[in-house]
């Protein structure tokens, strides 16, 4: 299994871009969420999904849409990018919302200037 | 709501235990999870602990729960240089449905030779 993964590694952007950063498992996981981790912050909620065709708002979904076609898949567009979206993403998984023992993907830095 | 709190920096020399303390203030029941980040990496599961258990053991790792303070430890015996990283606590509580984790800020620690 490759676990979870994520594209790309590294962006830069300009205000006002768009973008769409890509999450995949291969593990038939049905819960799947976005983090960003900010410096002093820890992780902060972004979105999450319970499976297919389900997602919800976390913490901090202001300018972030995202949308859960197939069990694998959970991108993450940023509409129009802002300064203050610059951060590391991560993307984590888990076989179901109970015991939420989730698996982390390596992460995509973005920073947007 | 939710907040779950850890002090920043932990600094111990190889052989010696590290002790990094975590605490929590969601009063439902709740998973309570240590995840490890290593630079430039995702977070990685090292254990977790259901809030109606005192204690949980792992090899060189022990999980100390605290339910009355809402505290929660981390031992890590032998500490060695490669367990120099960023450790999370983070809680996922019954009252969202299990489904989100809230994370603390991380405690970094620095294991010197």
């Amino acid at each position: 299994n490759a676990g979870v993964t994520q594209t790309p590694k590294f962006q830069v952007l300009k205000t006002g871009q768009s973008m769409t950063l890509q999450c995949a498992q291969d593990m038939n996981h049905e819960y799947m969420s976005w983090y960003r981790q900010d410096p002093g912050m820890g992780l902060r909620l972004i979105h999450y999904s319970v499976g297919a065709g389900i997602t919800d708002q976390g913490e901090v979904p202001n300018g972030y849409n995202v949308s859960r076609s197939t069990t694998e898949d959970f991108p993450l567009r940023l509409l129009s990018a802002a300064p203050s979206q610059t951060s590391v993403y991560f993307c984590a998984s888990s076989y179901s919302s109970g015991n939420n023992e989730q698996y982390f993907g390596p992460g995509t830095r973005l920073t947007v200037t | 709501g939710e907040d779950v709190e850890q002090s920043l920096f932990l600094s111990v020399r190889e052989g010696d235990s590290s002790v990094i303390n975590c605490t929590y203030t969601d009063s439902s029941s709740t998973y309570l999870y240590w995840y490890k980040q290593e630079p430039g990496a995702g977070l990685q599961l090292l254990t977790y602990i259901f809030s109606n258990m005192d204690m949980k053991q792992d090899q060189r790792l022990t999980v100390l729960l605290n339910k009355k303070d809402k505290h929660l430890s981390l031992r890590i015996a032998d500490t060695q240089t490669g367990d120099s990283a960023i450790y999370f606590c983070a809680e996922s509580p019954m009252n969202t449905g299990f489904q989100k984790l809230v994370f603390g800020t991380g405690t970094r620690l620095l294991v010197s030779p």
